[in-house]
């Protein structure tokens, strides 16, 4: 079973500034790997997938890069709307795999 | 609207049995593999299993080989997964989602696709 690690657990950040968010695998997952954004009673919403390319409707300030076993997503100036738990996953191998969340917050 | 319904969740007794079912509509179902993850209270994600298209490809979440069967039936556009031998382990949300991914102009679906369709999910309580 491949191990996805998201980094850091919670990430305080004030509204306007740029957050960065990690995801490393325990092998390699080449490309397949996607973002989800879960906010508080719903249900997650993909926002990324094949390692960086964006969802329909999610804006611009979202990006992600990697592939193989880092991966990154940023966002470039945080909106109140943005503060949410984001969770990776890949689905490279059997079972597919979620990271246990980064929970972005206002500072 | 695309939109996945799921149903059949509640309190079930330890030992006991569920069916969920999930309800597609706004595109063709046939056409999409689909998932069950699921989320116990406070907790993240896990993937519970997946039924391809025509059901070529069924996988399951290695603990819970034996107790749950996904299955489909897509005359009557429908998605289920029979949970027996219950354990209070299982109680979470279970969502139904839709393996694919749409770009401006299509949308595509594989057993190797992202999750890009979620439902509202069902809670299942397994408690005595």
């Amino acid at each position: 079973e491949i191990v996805m690690t998201q980094s850091p657990s919670t990430l305080s950040v004030s509204p306007g500034e740029r957050a960065t968010l990690s995801c490393r695998a325990s092998q390699s997952v080449s490309s397949n790997l996607a973002w989800y954004q879960q906010k508080p009673g719903q249900p997650p919403r993909l926002l990324i997938y094949a390692a960086s390319t964006r969802a329909t409707g999610f804006p611009a300030r979202f990006s992600a890069t990697g592939s193989g076993t880092e991966f990154t997503l940023t966002i470039s100036s945080l909106q109140s709307e943005d503060f949410a738990v984001y969770y990776c996953q890949q689905y490279n191998n059997w079972p597919r795999t979620f990271g246990q969340g980064t929970k972005l917050e206002g500072k | 609207e695309v939109q996945l319904v799921e149903s059949g969740g509640g309190l079930v007794k330890p030992g006991g049995s569920l069916r969920l079912s999930c309800a597609p509509s706004g595109f063709v179902f046939s056409s999409y593999s689909f998932n069950w993850v699921r989320q116990a209270p406070g907790k993240g994600l896990e993937w519970v299993s997946l039924i391809s298209t025509y059901s070529v490809y069924i996988k399951y979440a290695d603990p819970l080989k034996g107790r749950f069967t996904i299955s489909r039936d897509d005359a009557k556009n429908s998605l289920y997964l029979q949970m027996n031998n219950l354990r209070a382990e299982d109680t979470a949300v279970y969502y139904c989602v839709r393996g694919g991914y749409c770009t401006t102009s299509n949308c595509y679906s594989s057993p190797w696709s992202s999750f890009d369709i979620w439902g509202q999910g069902t809670m299942v309580t397994v408690s005595a």
